[in-house]
């Protein structure tokens, strides 16, 4: 079964860089990933394609300060020089042949 | 620019229906796979249903199979999604979604709510 595991919460202090993790289900592990960012009471926004081999595409506008990185089974979201701005969910999402799937999202809080 | 206008959501009560409409433009809309995504309130992102570029191609969550219905009118640039036997956990926001031609979603609507409650 497909299934991408996030941790619920996280938090990192005003430009300091944090690390997300979406871990992948075994049998899965070489699946592509996006990242999406969600801000309070916003849509969500896409970030970044993100492959088994830790190149990754951003969407549109999207900063520098947001990058992706891949380590087995492990999908990384690295923001750096954190702002204000950046609090915010963070899900992650696969596919699969007649599938999508949510990881559960992690809260970012920024301190 | 890509914008994706959904509309249709409000109040029904349980065992109701909806049509919910998604507007696209900024995109050729027949060369694109598509979603419905939705939230519920205080809860994470739940992928509901997918359309391939024609209609032959539909997939949809478990916890709706049976109940809804995803379509598309390429003609239009619109995708939709018939409701049908609502129950109160269907509340929540409902979103459309472009899908890349990899499966990532690049681009999002911004939803609109249906509430089912009696």
């Amino acid at each position: 079964q497909l299934v991408l595991t996030q941790s619920p919460s996280a938090s990192a202090s005003l430009g300091a860089s944090v690390k997300l993790t979406c871990t992948l289900s075994s049998g899965h592990t070489t699946y592509a990933i996006a990242w999406h960012q969600q801000q309070p009471e916003k849509g969500p926004r896409y970030l970044m394609k993100l492959n088994s081999d830790g190149s990754h595409n951003k969407g549109d506008g999207i900063p520098d300060r947001f990058s992706g990185s891949s380590s087995g089974a492990e999908r990384y979201l690295t923001i750096s020089s954190l702002q204000s701005e950046d609090e915010a969910d963070y899900y992650c999402q696969t596919w699969g042949t007649g599938i999508r799937v949510f990881g559960g999202g992690t809260k970012l809080t920024v301190l | 620019e890509v914008q994706l206008l959904e509309s249709g959501g409000g109040l029904r009560q349980p065992g109701g229906s909806l049509r919910l409409s998604c507007a696209a433009s900024g995109f050729i809309f027949s060369s694109y796979a598509m979603s419905w995504v939705r939230q519920a309130p205080g809860k994470g992102l739940e992928w509901v249903s997918c359309i391939g570029t024609s209609s032959g191609s539909t997939n949809y969550a478990d916890s709706v199979k049976g109940r809804f219905t995803i379509s598309r009118d390429n003609s239009k640039n619109t995708l939709y999604l018939q409701v049908n036997s609502l129950r109160a956990e269907d509340t929540a926001v409902y979103y459309c979604a472009k899908e890349s031609h990899y499966g990532d979603y690049d681009d999002w609507g911004q939803g609109t709510l249906v509430i089912v409650s009696s």
